[in-house]
């Protein structure tokens, strides 16, 4: 069973960059999303990046701050969000995805955007 | 970007007794190679999303039967037959046929 390790808590003050990893312990099959959830939100859909070519696809609001990146060596994803705000607090979840969709999920990491 | 909208957002159900959560996306999210990429995932309190239903109604490895989804085009439908105290949490359907994925509001569902 394929898990997804993500890097521990962060907190950034405003204007900052943070950037999360998530490490599968197995096959990435198609690649890796990522959602973040602020609190007491819902889910939202941030985008993703295909594991074989590295090509990505972001949601509107995220694609002039928010870079993914992809070690395959590693099988290792990462993703970057520069100048953080305080609405970016939040939990972002990292995500394989499969052919049936978002199959594994790692179980979060917390940033804390905060002056 | 497509809006799909869940009702009801929240849903007070009896041990034992059925519950069923809609979510309607604002097109069609039959994709270009037939399939139609809805899905459905379960929230617990304080843990990550774990996924439920994907391709409107094939049950993940592991989901009980007691889990269904149906639908086509631009209704679709989860339902539980007989609810348990483990079904407690927040339900979200997702899109993946165009992008931007997009997720519902989420249907919170607690027990009577």
């Amino acid at each position: 069973q394929v898990q997804l390790v993500q890097s521990g808590a962060e907190v950034k003050k405003p204007g900052a960059s943070v950037k999360v990893s998530c490490k599968a312990s197995g096959f990435l099959a198609d690649g890796v999303a990522w959602v973040r959830q602020a609190p007491g939100q819902g889910l939202e859909w941030m985008g993703w990046i295909h594991v074989y070519n590295g090509d990505t696809n972001y949601a509107h609001k995220f694609q002039d701050r928010v870079t993914m990146t992809i070690d395959t060596s590693t099988h290792t994803a990462y993703m970057e969000v520069t100048s953080l705000r305080s609405d970016d607090t939040a939990i972002y979840y990292c995500a394989r995805r499969g052919p049936q969709y978002m199959d594994v999920w790692g179980k979060g990491t917390t940033v804390t955007v905060s002056s | 970007d497509i809006v799909m909208t869940q009702t009801p957002l929240s849903s007070s159900v009896t041990l034992g007794q059925p519950a069923s959560i809609s979510c309607r996306s604002s097109q069609s999210l039959v994709h270009s190679d037939g399939d139609t990429k809805l899905s459905w995932l379960h929230q617990r309190p304080g843990q990550p999303p774990k996924l439920l239903i994907y391709e409107i109604s094939k049950r993940f490895s592991g989901v009980p039967d007691r889990f269904s989804g149906s639908g086509a085009g631009t209704d679709f439908t989860l339902k539980i037959s007989r609810v348990e105290p483990d079904d407690v949490g927040v339900y979200y359907c997702v899109q993946a046929t165009q992008y931007p994925h997009t997720f519902g509001q989420g249907t919170k569902l607690e027990i009577k």
